[in-house]
């Protein structure tokens, strides 16, 4: 158990809809990463939140949007929902602000959009 | 071409075997080299990171970098059932935005 939470497990919705992804990091990280998994892209680079703001960004779509709160936990808000974003959505986290090597990452929310 | 490739496998062998997991990639500012290992249903989790080129061992991992081929490699000795997982790359040029391999999913057969 990395001690990075994620909720929910397993989220099914239909196309053109929003859903939102919670995260909470190990006890004592700053650093929040989000990640999209799929069969075709592999494990790809979302977004990076240090002690709530946003430190780095990778192959974020536009709707897709993220933020950390002041308790540290994050939360990916993904909209207009297509096919192509059914995957697995994993959050990661670190002690770091730099994007650290050492990252622990959650279960992962597994999103099917129908 | 992809920054990273990585033979999605599968890999099968027998337990007690030696296996070989291989990424090549195509960005010459990589300088960090990592190895995870994912179960089934489960998070990455970071088995063993490099800088530059050059072997690092860890108990029965090592990982090898050689940048003039940019080509990297983990070796797994004495294979056990426990490691059939997927393994994947992931490099990095300035210790920002880590690039990932597809993965590789092995399978320790007793």
């Amino acid at each position: 158990d990395s001690g990075v939470t994620q909720t929910p497990k397993h989220l099914i919705t239909a196309t053109g809809q929003r859903v939102t992804l919670r995260c909470s990091p190990r006890s004592g990280d700053l650093s929040v990463y989000w990640y999209q998994q799929s069969l075709d892209q592999g494990l790809q680079f979302l977004i990076q939140y240090y002690n709530g703001e946003e430190r780095a960004k990778g192959n974020i779509l536009e709707r897709f949007s993220a933020q950390q709160f002041p308790d540290l936990h994050s939360e990916l808000n993904l909209s207009s929902l297509e096919l192509g974003d059914s995957a697995l959505y994993f959050c990661a986290s670190s002690t770091s602000g730099s994007h650290s090597l050492e990252q622990f990452f959650g279960p992962g929310t597994r999103l099917t959009v129908l | 071409q992809k920054e990273v490739e990585q033979d999605p496998g599968p890999l099968s062998v027998p337990e007690g075997a030696i296996v070989s997991l291989n990424c090549t990639y195509s960005n010459s500012a990589f300088q960090y080299f990592m190895w995870y290992r994912q179960y089934s249903r489960k998070g990455p989790e970071l088995l063993m990171y490099t800088y530059s080129s050059g072997n690092k061992e860890d108990g029965r991992f090592t990982a090898q970098v050689d940048k003039s081929s940019k080509y990297i490699s983990l070796f797994i000795r004495d294979s056990q059932p426990s490691d059939s997982a997927t393994y994947l790359c992931a490099m990095s040029a300035d210790n920002n935005d880590m690039r990932f391999g597809a993965g590789t999913r092995l399978t320790v057969k007793p």
